[in-house]
């Protein structure tokens, strides 16, 4: 039971490149977040899914899109990067009528 | 979601018990209290929550004050390990999205 695992844990992008961060969970969780943090801030919400196939935004979705085509994977994607998108990205996932939610590990992402 | 209010760090004595302060005074009746903490590059991890009366789990204790209008988590023994940020957020228990909005935290260091 590996929980929430991310991939990749870190890279380094040029500005304008595209990547996809994966998100994969083994709990059957319905619900699946993507969250950004700053260095010295809070968690940042930047979208979330509810459920296999819906995607909603949350505080700040601009430059991001994201997909659940399975209900175990949850991807982030940045088009085109720029170096403001430079965070440390964690997801996290939990049951629809859980208190807890579960966090993986992060990627560290840094555009130049 | 009602605002929190955080003390931006403090530190405390190994061994002795810490008491991290949250300040949610415009919190409504059916939002609940939940820490979470964050341990230096690591994802969040949650730790305990509450409505109104006090709640104790293997982690800590949180103490609400009748108004609710604050709480208090407690570590009963504090160790090394319990250096971290720790996030009080207030949250309806099954919001839309079960989503989490941190805020800056308490910057806890234990000191030996």
């Amino acid at each position: 039971n590996a929980g929430v695992t991310q991939t990749p844990k870190f890279r380094v992008l040029k500005t304008g490149q595209s990547m996809t961060l994966l998100c994969a969970q083994d709990m059957n969780h319905e619900y699946m977040y993507w969250y950004r943090q700053d260095p010295g801030m809070g968690l940042r919400l930047i979208h979330y899914s509810v459920g296999e196939g819906t995607t909603a935004k949350g505080e700040v979705p601009d430059g991001y899109n994201v997909s659940r085509l399975k209900k175990q994977n949850f991807l982030l994607g940045l088009e085109s990067a720029a170096p403001s998108q430079t965070s440390v990205y964690f997801c996290a996932s939990s049951y629809l009528g859980s208190s807890e939610a579960f966090f993986g590990q992060g990627t560290r992402l840094t555009v130049v | 979601d009602a605002k929190t209010t955080q003390p931006p760090s403090m530190d405390c004595a190994e061994g002795r018990a810490a008491n991290l302060p949250c300040n949610h005074s415009t919190i409504s009746g059916n939002e609940y209290v939940y820490w979470y903490r964050q341990i230096h590059s690591q994802g969040p991890q949650y730790i305990i929550h509450g409505l109104k009366n006090n709640e104790t789990n293997e982690m800590a204790s949180l103490i609400i004050t009748e108004d609710r209008k604050s709480s208090t988590l407690i570590l009963p023994h504090a160790t090394l390990r319990d250096t971290a940020v720790y996030y009080c957020i207030v949250r309806l228990f099954k919001a839309a999205g079960n989503k989490l909005t941190f805020g800056g935290g308490t910057r806890v260091l234990v000191k030996p």
